[in-house]
């Protein structure tokens, strides 16, 4: 299996904040990634696709970029509504994978 | 619209067998490309994924978990049903039904269902 890895787990940050969040896959995975935002309670909600795709209706402070088995989803600048859990996905080989999470905290 | 919504019972006990039903509106699985998977969620813990049906009745699962996941689909119904042999607690999780694309990944989820796996 594909194994996903995401750094940091977990990251302190202001609103207003550039933040930015790392998947590594253990293979490569061309650009067959996905990054999710998950709030407690919810289903998560895909931000981008295909690494640098925006998902429709997703505010364009969200970014990916990457290719092969390094990837990263930037916020520009922090909001409230995005404290929240993200999670990166690969659906290049199966099964597809998730990584652990990044939670993002107030600071 | 699409939308997809899990059923299920809520809670089961250790060694029984899982039977989960999605239900699902605004697509059809008998289109090219289209496919219908589950996702689930321990309390606290991270995403995995577990299973998903393509409309040509190709079926993927988990490699941890082959072994007890069966996936099947109704197309004249539109639902997918997902099966779970030999429950136990640390399988208590939110299992989410979702649509899948092969370009855009997980587009559509559906709203979640916790089952609790206790005696």
């Amino acid at each position: 299996d594909v194994q996903m890895t995401q750094s940091p787990s977990t990251l302190s940050a202001s609103v207003g904040d550039r933040v930015t969040i790392t998947c590594r896959a253990s293979q490569t995975i061309t650009n067959w990634l996905a990054w999710y935002q998950q709030k407690p309670g919810k289903a998560p909600n895909l931000l981008i696709y295909k690494a640098s795709s925006l998902e429709s209706g997703v505010p364009s402070r969200f970014s990916g970029s990457g290719s092969g088995t390094e990837f990263t989803l930037t916020i520009s600048s922090l909001q409230p509504d995005d404290f929240a859990t993200y999670y990166c996905q690969q659906y290049n080989v199966y099964p597809f994978t998730f990584g652990p999470g990044t939670k993002v905290h107030i600071k | 619209q699409i939308t997809l919504k899990e059923s299920g019972p809520t809670l089961v006990k250790p060694t029984q067998t899982l039977t989960l039903t999605c239900t699902f509106s605004g697509f059809s699985l008998s289109t090219r490309g289209v496919a219908v998977g589950w996702i689930r969620q321990p309390p606290g813990k991270a995403l995995e994924w577990l299973a998903l049906i393509y409309w040509d009745d190709d079926k993927r699962y988990s490699s941890s978990l082959k072994s007890r996941l069966t996936i099947t689909k109704d197309t004249s119904k539109n639902q997918v049903v997902l099966t779970v042999t030999n429950m136990d607690p640390l399988d208590t999780a939110t299992f989410y039904c979702v649509r899948y694309d092969s370009t855009t990944a997980v587009e559509y989820w559906g709203q979640g269902t916790l089952v609790t796996v206790s005696s």
